[in-house]
């Protein structure tokens, strides 16, 4: 059975850093693209940042760029997300998510509450 | 990067049809067959319902169906149920050098 956990939200102020975990297992983690997709509360979905396989190449989107990096440890089937400067609008779940292809989200998370306040 | 675009509501009696539209560009929904559709319940994580246009996953009952015309996608439910009644969100992929992809700002699916 194919589960994706995150972990790692919490309550943090404005500026500081959070690391999200996302664990992985029932397939082959190493041969998927990965995602991590947000919702604000009482908002909609947005797509936040993707790695392919090996970790070689990632895209973000432009509100998080320079800010957040995704990386990926396939020996420990865990896909991470490190956000820094974080700000109030950050403030989200975040949704781990398997790209089966050309951005497929097949599988999902349960999601991991991040808070971002004084 | 834009997010495409959904009416922020629908509803429809039981037993009823109901259409919900997606609305992008030629760079996203236009440009791609790879527009999916995703079914969100209050609290819960998305279900993936449609793929690759109009393509269902296995358990999904075949009351979801998917279309696309040039730059806009629809699902349509028949035979509405009750436990219908959530938020469905659009998605397309929009190219690996282009944000890879990018979401409909959901639409709130009423069962009256």
């Amino acid at each position: 059975e194919v589960q994706l956990v995150e972990s790692g939200g919490g309550l943090v102020q404005p500026g500081g850093s959070l690391r999200l975990s996302c664990a992985a297992s029932g397939f082959t983690f190493s041969s998927y693209w990965m995602h991590w997709v947000r919702q604000a509360p009482g908002k909609g979905l947005v797509w936040v940042s993707r790695i392919n396989s090996d970790g070689s190449s990632t895209s973000y989107a432009d509100s998080v760029k320079g800010r957040f990096t995704i990386s990926r440890d396939n020996a420990k089937n865990t896909l991470y997300l490190q956000m820094n400067s974080l700000r109030a609008e950050d403030t989200a779940v975040y949704y781990c998510a398997r790209d089966d292809d050309f951005g497929i989200f097949d599988y999902w998370g349960q999601g991991t509450l991040v808070t971002v306040s004084s | 990067q834009s997010a495409l675009t959904q009416p922020p509501s629908a509803s429809g009696s039981p037993g009823q049809s109901v259409t919900i539209s997606c609305t992008g560009t030629s760079s996203d929904v236009g440009g791609y067959n790879y527009v999916s559709w995703y079914q969100q319940h209050p609290g819960k994580a998305p279900k993936l319902m449609i793929y690759e246009v109009s393509k269902r996953p296995s358990g999904v009952p075949d009351r979801f169906s998917g279309s696309k015309s040039g730059n806009t996608a629809s699902l349509t439910v028949s035979g509405l149920q009750a436990e219908d009644e959530a938020d469905y969100y659009c998605s397309s992929y929009a190219g690996s050098n282009n944000f890879d992809v990018v979401f409909g700002g959901g639409t709130k699916l009423t069962v009256l």
